[in-house]
């Protein structure tokens, strides 16, 4: 069974830093693309961010471009977020995604976890 | 970036009712659209990829169609499980973005 479990979240002052794990069991990680998705409240979903399985290409919102880095480790199969500079439009539930299928173009996501808060307040 | 746009915002329906959610893209985008469905306080669910590719474990009274820069989801005959908040989401190229989202309601 696949599963997506986030940590990491909490409360941060804007300009703060705060970096997301996300542990990932039931498939093979290494062989899939991950990706970060938020929500803020009451909004829609946003995506945040792509590491290639292989982890050498990464992708990023212009929202967020500069200030975040996704990163993985295949050894303990985690993937994770490290987000800077944090801003108060930056307050959102973040979920980590799995790619659908190991083909491209392909990135829909098949597994979510259950996302973990981040709000950005002074 | 390609941007999504789906209509309505907020659809009312009675259970039994055939429901039809419409996403349109900014430019071409083949096939490569997904459609998922989100309800409160929970973790989004795939339910149709590459347009009208029906992901497993989804009931068949969802399905999807399109191509290009026009797409449909289709609820055949809406049952209670069914009222939540469906998204659109395009993955073509390396910029992916989701539509606004449309909230199904109960009339």
């Amino acid at each position: 069974e696949v599963q997506l479990l986030e940590s990491g979240g909490g409360l941060v002052q804007p300009g703060g830093s705060l970096r997301l794990s996300c542990a990932a069991s039931g498939f093979t990680f290494s062989s899939y693309a991950m990706s970060w998705v938020r929500q803020a409240p009451g909004k829609g979903l946003e995506w945040v961010s792509t590491i290639s399985a292989s982890g050498g290409n990464t992708y990023y919102a212009d929202s967020v471009r500069g200030r975040f880095t996704i990163s993985r480790d295949s050894s303990n199969n985690t993937l994770y977020l490290q987000m800077n500079s944090l801003r108060a439009e930056d307050t959102a539930v973040y979920y980590c995604a799995k790619k659908g299928t190991t083909m491209t173009p392909g990135n829909y996501f098949d597994y979510w976890g259950q996302g973990t808060l981040v709000t950005v307040s002074s | 970036d390609i941007q999504m746009t789906q209509s309505p915002s907020t659809l009312s329906a009675s259970v039994g009712d055939r429901v039809t959610i419409t996403c349109r893209a900014s430019q071409t985008i083949s096939s490569w659209l997904a459609w998922y469905q989100q309800k409160p306080g929970k973790a989004p669910k795939l339910l149709i990829y590459k347009a009208s590719s029906l992901q497993s474990g989804v009931p068949l009274r969802f399905s999807g169609s399109g191509s290009g820069t026009e797409f449909t989801l289709t609820i055949s005959s809406l049952q209670p499980d069914d009222f939540a908040t469906y998204y659109c989401q395009q993955y073509n190229g390396y910029l992916w973005t989701f539509g606004q989202g449309t909230k199904v309601e109960i009339k």
